[in-house]
């Protein structure tokens, strides 16, 4: 299985903070990285896919970037309702998903 | 919209084997490329993907969880479900059903709320 690892594995930060969060696999994934965000009792929501690509409805404060084995989840000006858990997804061979990131109020 | 909804026992005993129902509505299960999935996460841990059916019954399943799973659909009620034997304390979670997209990229989107299954004796 491709392992996925992600860092920091929490941060805290103020509304108004750039935000980078970063997913690295154990082998190339091309661009076959997915983005989620999750709040406490909520399933996961899709924010990025193919590693760049906004979902519809998603706000553009955030984006992602990279490919091969580094990828970068940015969330431009972090908002109250941006306080929540992040993970990534892998999708070049059996699925995995990262092991989160938790984003808190500084 | 689609909206998946997640459905089953909430208890299951060690050894026996969980059961659980997802009900899509507001769209299709057969229309569109899409696999339907089940997910699931521990408490206070990670996600990990379980399988997939696709509307023509074909599946494809975890490795480390394919020994135990079996998973169905039954299109005309709009449903899929998982099976999975052999229940340990380890497979305690909620569990999640999603639509997955197939075209490649294979996110998931959208999911269901997700229903707690606690293997207890």
């Amino acid at each position: 299985d491709i392992q996925m690892t992600q860092s920091p594995s929490s941060l805290s930060a103020s509304i108004g903070d750039r935000v980078s969060i970063t997913c690295r696999a154990s082998q190339s994934i091309s661009g076959y990285l997915n983005w989620y965000q999750q709040k406490p009792g909520k399933a996961p929501k899709l924010l990025i896919y193919a590693a760049s690509s906004l979902q519809s409805g998603v706000p553009s404060r955030f984006s992602g970037s990279g490919s091969g084995t580094d990828f970068t989840l940015t969330i431009s000006s972090l908002q109250p309702e941006d306080f929540a858990t992040y993970y990534c997804q892998q999708s070049y061979s059996t699925l995995t998903f990262g092991p989160g990131t938790k984003v808190d109020i500084k | 919209q689609v909206q998946l909804q997640e459905s089953g026992p909430g208890l299951v005993k060690p050894s026996q084997t969980l059961s659980l129902t997802c009900t899509v509505s507001g769209g299709s299960i057969s229309s569109g490329t899409y696999y339907w999935s089940w997910i699931r996460q521990p408490a206070g841990k990670g996600l990990e993907w379980i399988g997939r059916i696709y509307t023509s019954g074909s599946t494809n399943y975890n490795p480390s969880l394919k020994s135990r799973v079996t998973m169905s659909v039954d299109t005309s009620k709009h449903q899929f479900s998982l099976k999975l034997s052999s229940v340990t304390a380890a497979d305690t979670a909620v569990y999640y059903c999603a639509r997955e997209d197939s075209s490649g990229y294979n996110w998931f989107d959208p999911w269901g709320q997700g229903t707690l299954v606690t293997v207890f004796s």
